[in-house]
């Protein structure tokens, strides 16, 4: 079973930030906490990950509690283009078992 | 270019016939992974391997095998034995082991249909 809970969807307005949150409550300490997304009917395409420290690149911004059991994607100027399912995974070491959950399905409203 | 490729894109096959998906990367990567996804679902691991001549059952291997001869290739044999094989199917690789951030490259996925 998937080690992470999401939304099954959510909205957001064009231009606005999309929060999109993610539980992990039994996550490890030595667990990655990783973020893909999926347009239709394509492969997921990796977002951004981290350990414990708050984490940004051109693509997104990651916020992780400090306990670690949950943590927050957050694109900051949501376009049409963002429409797609996304996936919060945790994981301990670069090839190890990855169990994907259902993921969210992010909906951006014109 | 660096990448994962999956072929063929869409397949089509009769019941009871045997099917091997295609995955081939050239991206270095020890490990790889296969995932099934069906309509409105999320990806469910079938096998994955960390090393070549070495992989691991998924949470959904039945009906399915996979080989790992070489580096660079995964095939993904769908049998007769899977009584739910029409799905969208997913390689994936990524680095094993420290370095690399270890994020996961996908290739564009096989559509199967059985009829």
């Amino acid at each position: 079973d998937a080690k992470t809970t999401q939304p099954p969807s959510m909205d957001c307005a064009e231009g606005r930030a999309a929060n999109l949150p993610c539980n992990h409550s039994t996550i490890s300490g030595n667990e990655y906490v990783y973020w893909y997304r999926q347009i239709h009917s394509q492969g997921p395409q990796y977002i951004i990950h981290g350990l414990k420290n708050n984490e940004t690149n051109e693509m997104a911004s990651l916020i992780i509690t400090e306990d670690r059991k949950s943590s927050t994607l957050i694109l900051p100027h949501a376009t049409l283009r963002d429409t797609a399912v996304y996936y919060c995974i945790v994981r301990v070491a670069p090839g190890d078992k990855i169990i994907f959950g259902k993921g969210t399905r992010l909906h951006i409203l014109p | 270019d660096g990448g994962i490729t999956q072929s063929p894109k869409y397949l089509f096959r009769k019941e009871g016939q045997n099917v091997t998906l295609s995955c081939e990367q050239n991206l270095n990567h020890d490990a790889m992974y296969w995932y099934r996804q069906d309509p409105g679902q999320g990806l469910r691991l079938i096998y994955y391997s960390q090393i070549v001549n070495d992989f691991q059952k998924g949470d959904i291997a039945e009906g399915y095998s996979v080989s790992r001869e070489k580096k660079e290739s995964f095939p993904l044999t769908v049998t007769s034995a899977q009584k739910n094989p029409t799905a969208f199917y997913l390689c994936a690789s990524s680095h094993a082991g420290q370095g690399g951030t270890g994020e996961l490259f996908f290739g564009e996925g096989s559509r199967l249909t059985v009829l």
